[in-house]
């Protein structure tokens, strides 16, 4: 079957770094997406990854590595604004996104 | 700034009544889709079209239905709302489904939050 694992809840401080991981089994792959969602908001696109490598937007990355089956995110410099639902999503043979449950990411000062 | 409209961010229904959740796009996108977002669950798609008049069943479309007589509006209808339908339901929309990165990015709705009693 298509599965998405990533943990429920993170916990960071402001300022400092934390990573999300995803890892992720799909029939076929055409990219993976991470979103951010804050709480009873819409989910909003962060990136995109299709290709092995690091991926880097500001204070935010993406990496990926197909062959693990692996990504992960990375924040910097974290601000409180960064609490949020991080959704990891991948893209099937058939176009079809697979969505992880959400990684709740609550950042302390 | 381009948006995906919810006509209802909050409604609650009755066991058996009919529930239309309304969801329209101002980006020219082709494609729709209607997902539910329950705790603990990846997003979870009921239905998408990828043009006017279209439709395809999702992963779990049964109990509900769709209708896109225009581009911009896709519409969810739950033909007898149950009580495991309570839900925050999310539409999204996006221009094209092939592997170009940038088309099909998704853009969503705020969300409507349906309880059924």
């Amino acid at each position: 079957g298509q599965n998405i694992d990533q943990p429920t809840e993170m916990t960071a401080t402001e300022g400092a770094i934390v990573q999300i991981n995803c890892t992720y089994q799909t029939s076929g792959f055409n990219g993976l997406f991470w979103y951010q969602q804050h709480a009873g908001e819409a989910p909003t696109f962060l990136s995109y990854n299709v290709l092995d490598g690091l991926e880097e937007k500001g204070r935010f990355s993406s990496f990926l590595s197909r062959s693990k089956g692996y990504s992960y995110l990375l924040l910097k410099e974290l601000q409180m604004k960064d609490s949020a639902s991080y959704l990891c999503a991948a893209k099937d043979s058939n176009y079809q996104l697979i969505w992880g449950a959400g990684t709740k990411l609550i950042i302390k000062p | 700034d381009v948006k995906v409209t919810q006509s209802s961010r909050y409604l609650v229904k009755r066991t058996g009544e009919k529930v239309f959740l309304e969801c329209v796009q101002d980006m020219d996108h082709e494609n729709m889709f209607w997902y539910r977002q329950d705790p603990g669950l990846g997003l979870r798609l009921i239905y998408f079209s990828y043009d006017v008049k279209m439709k395809e069943k999702g992963d779990i479309p049964e109990g509900y239905s769709v209708s896109r007589e225009k581009k911009e509006r896709f519409s969810l209808i739950l033909e007898s709302a149950s009580t495991n339908q309570t839900s925050m339901y999310l539409c999204a929309s996006s221009l094209g489904r092939d592997g170009y990165s940038g088309a099909n990015v998704l853009t969503f709705g705020a969300g409507s939050r349906l309880t059924v009693l």
